[in-house]
């Protein structure tokens, strides 16, 4: 199973700023997830990002907002901008079993708040 | 409504019990159900998975799903203060993606 971090594992920031986050994983993947977990509520897909292709996103988030880098096979960034109190929440990626589509492996997410 | 319905508890019991956890779906497209735990402060694991109809054990976990009723659960024998966190179903079509419940929390009190 592929091994996965992240950066930072929490962080604090003001309104108006922007924060990126890191996502590394031990071994090459084709398909990478975002998600966006906030207290009591399900996992919200953000986005998927291929590499070598823009991004795909879901209903309700864009790329101006969450632009999303995927420069290679085992490395992707997730950049939360113009952070309002509305986006504090726990970001996690993931990284899909490429033998079972529906079996993904989780970093162990991103912490933030924004005051 | 949501496709897939989950109660957030908390659910408490005592350590030995028996534990029943469930998921409510409405989209007849799902063949592939999950179960994923999450402990605090850490991502989801896969701990169990089912494609279509039936029950799958493995160990002390006995996953369930029925299709007909669009009703799956997680069965936990002999539960240990070890498997208190959060457990959450996932549900899929063919295209993979992953629709998620909101998670239930299990606490087992010693």
């Amino acid at each position: 199973s592929a091994v996965i971090s992240q950066k930072p594992s929490r962080d604090i920031c003001q309104r108006g700023t922007s924060l990126t986050i890191q996502c590394q994983v031990d071994s090459q993947v084709t398909m990478m997830f975002w998600y966006r977990q906030q207290p009591g509520q399900s996992l919200t897909l953000i986005a998927t990002a291929n590499q070598g292709s823009e991004a795909t996103y879901e209903s309700g988030f864009v790329i101006d907002k969450f632009p999303i880098s995927r420069p290679n096979l085992t490395f992707s960034t997730l950049t939360v901008s113009n952070m309002s109190p509305e986006d504090s929440s726990i970001y996690l990626c993931s990284v899909e079993d490429g033998a079972r589509a529906y079996e993904q492996y989780f970093g162990p997410g991103t912490r933030l708040t924004v005051t | 409504q949501k496709e897939v319905e989950q109660d957030p508890g908390p659910l408490s019991v005592p350590e030995g019990a028996i534990v029943s956890l469930n998921c409510t779906y409405s989209n007849s497209a799902f063949q592939y159900f999950m179960w994923y735990r999450q402990y605090s402060r850490k991502g989801p694991e896969l701990l169990m998975y089912t494609y279509s109809s039936g029950n799958k054990e493995d160990g002390r976990f006995t996953a369930q799903v029925d299709k007909s009723s669009k009703y799956i659960s997680l069965f936990i024998r002999d539960s240990q203060p070890s498997d208190s966190a959060t457990y959450l179903c996932a549900m899929s079509d063919s295209n993979y993606q992953l629709i998620w419940g909101a998670g239930t929390k299990l606490i087992i009190k010693p």
